[in-house]
């Protein structure tokens, strides 16, 4: 159980156009989700936390504008970024909350790889 | 600022023996600290959960200390196999929120 999906597992787009990557929860409902940016060799940085039916909270640094999150279910968040250029290209992870346990055990997708031309 | 260590160089173990990786952190005050299981082009994997009023947790093969007076938590692999190369994050949580360390990479070599 506790299983996270994410769509596209990778994209390849061009400079200025938005790319959308979708997180899922299969087998259970997920009140929080998170997303993750990862660079070669770095450790996640977290983006966003994503709460179904209200505004994400972004971290600092982070372009709310540029990278539009939308959790419009229990089941599925989306992250889209915005004219993207190639310093978005990176590996995107989401991650999630099973709000039926009682402990703050993060399940994560497989993650997304961006490259932008 | 909050920091997070974990040793960025890769870790050569020999398969059979126990491997020791090692999370320190500054200025931070966790509640709970887990550690992750990360292959190549993944997602990290969920391994062990410990709370700041616990010393050691296990789990198999695993065993995770925490010592809040130190800021440090170690991680161990007995009888370490091939199929644990992989990188190890550490992550400390408050609430729902978790900050990962850097992690560090472990080969075990047959």
């Amino acid at each position: 159980g506790a299983v996270v999906s994410q769509h596209p597992s990778w994209v390849i787009c061009k400079s200025g156009t938005s790319v959308k990557i979708e997180c899922r929860s299969l087998d259970f409902q997920a009140t929080t989700m998170f997303w993750y940016r990862q660079f070669p060799k770095q450790s996640l940085m977290l983006m966003a936390t994503s709460n179904e039916g209200s505004k994400a909270t972004y971290e600092q640094g982070v372009e709310k504008d540029k990278f539009l999150i939308n959790h419009a279910s229990l089941t599925l968040s989306t992250l889209t970024v915005t004219s993207a250029h190639p310093e978005d290209s990176s590996f995107y992870i989401c991650s999630a909350i099973d709000r039926d346990r009682s402990y703050n055990e993060q399940f994560f997708g497989p993650g997304t790889r961006l490259t932008v031309l | 600022s909050q920091k997070i260590e974990q040793n960025s160089e890769a870790l050569n173990i020999q398969e059979g023996k126990t491997a020791t990786l090692t999370c320190n952190y500054t200025n931070y005050s966790p509640a709970y600290l887990q550690w992750y299981r990360q292959d190549p082009g993944r997602g990290p994997v969920f391994l062990l959960l410990i709370r700041e009023n616990e010393k050691e947790k296990r789990k198999e093969r695993l065993k995770v200390t925490f010592d809040t007076t130190l800021k440090q938590s170690l991680f161990h692999i007995t009888a370490s196999q091939p199929a644990d190369s992989a990188t190890y994050l550490c992550a400390l949580g408050a609430g729902n929120m978790l900050t990962f360390g850097g992690g560090t990479r472990l080969m075990v070599k047959p």
